[in-house]
């Protein structure tokens, strides 16, 4: 199975700041995604982080407020621009491990954010 | 695009009794139907999955199941237990790609 660690664990944001979740995984992966869940509620897909250009973003997600970077097959990053507490939500990074795992889908720890 | 429909969004059962969750999707090429456990604070951790080219999977107290004509799939919780208390998800995705799409939720309480 894959590992991945996620950074921060848990951060209380200022309106109007930004904020940087780092994902790392401890194996060259291709697929790998970033998830939102607001409180309360179901996951909801970000976008597909995408090696070497830019990320793939859902419906009601735009790169100018969720910038997404992967540089490489084991990091990523999805930076939450001018944050308000409409933002307070987990993200959580996702990898799709090898076929040995079967392909299955593993999340990382995620990111509890707070905007107040 | 892909919508998956889960139900009930709550559930109480005694413990020892069995807890079943219903999902609806509405994409026939929807072929990856994995089922999360999420508990409170906590990631969701996989529970169980099941792809489309067989009918049930079982492990040990969890079970799913699959119709793929009716475009529904069921986890099966038999001889529940207090630690199964938690908020469970389906989902679906198709192809290689396994971009997700999840239920909405339920939340399982198994009473002592």
């Amino acid at each position: 199975s894959a590992v991945i660690s996620q950074k921060p664990s848990r951060d209380i944001c200022q309106r109007g700041t930004s904020l940087t979740i780092q994902c790392q995984v401890d194996s060259q992966v291709t697929m790998m995604f970033w998830y939102r869940q607001q409180p309360g509620q179901s996951l909801t897909l970000i976008a597909t982080a995408n090696q070497g250009s830019e990320a793939t973003y859902e419906s009601g997600f735009v790169i100018d407020k969720f910038p997404i970077s992967r540089p490489n097959l084991t990091f990523s990053t999805l930076t939450v621009s001018n944050m308000s507490p409409e933002d307070s939500s987990i993200y959580l990074c996702s990898v799709v491990g090898d076929r040995v795992s079967g392909n299955t889908i593993y999340f990382g720890e995620g990111s509890w954010l707070t905007v107040v | 695009g892909e919508n998956v429909e889960q139900h009930p969004s709550t559930l109480s059962v005694q413990e020892g009794d069995s807890a079943v969750i219903k999902c609806t999707y509405s994409d026939s090429a929807s072929n990856y139907f994995p089922w999360y456990k999420q508990e409170l604070g906590k990631r969701p951790q996989l529970i169980i999955d099941i792809r489309s080219n067989v009918g049930e999977k079982k492990d040990q107290r969890i079970a799913v199941t699959l119709n793929k004509t009716a475009k529904h799939f069921s986890l099966h919780i038999t001889e529940t237990q207090p630690e199964d208390s938690a908020v469970y998800f389906c989902a679906a995705s198709m192809g290689s790609a396994r971009q997700l799409t999840f239920g909405s939720g339920t939340q399982l309480t198994v009473l002592p």
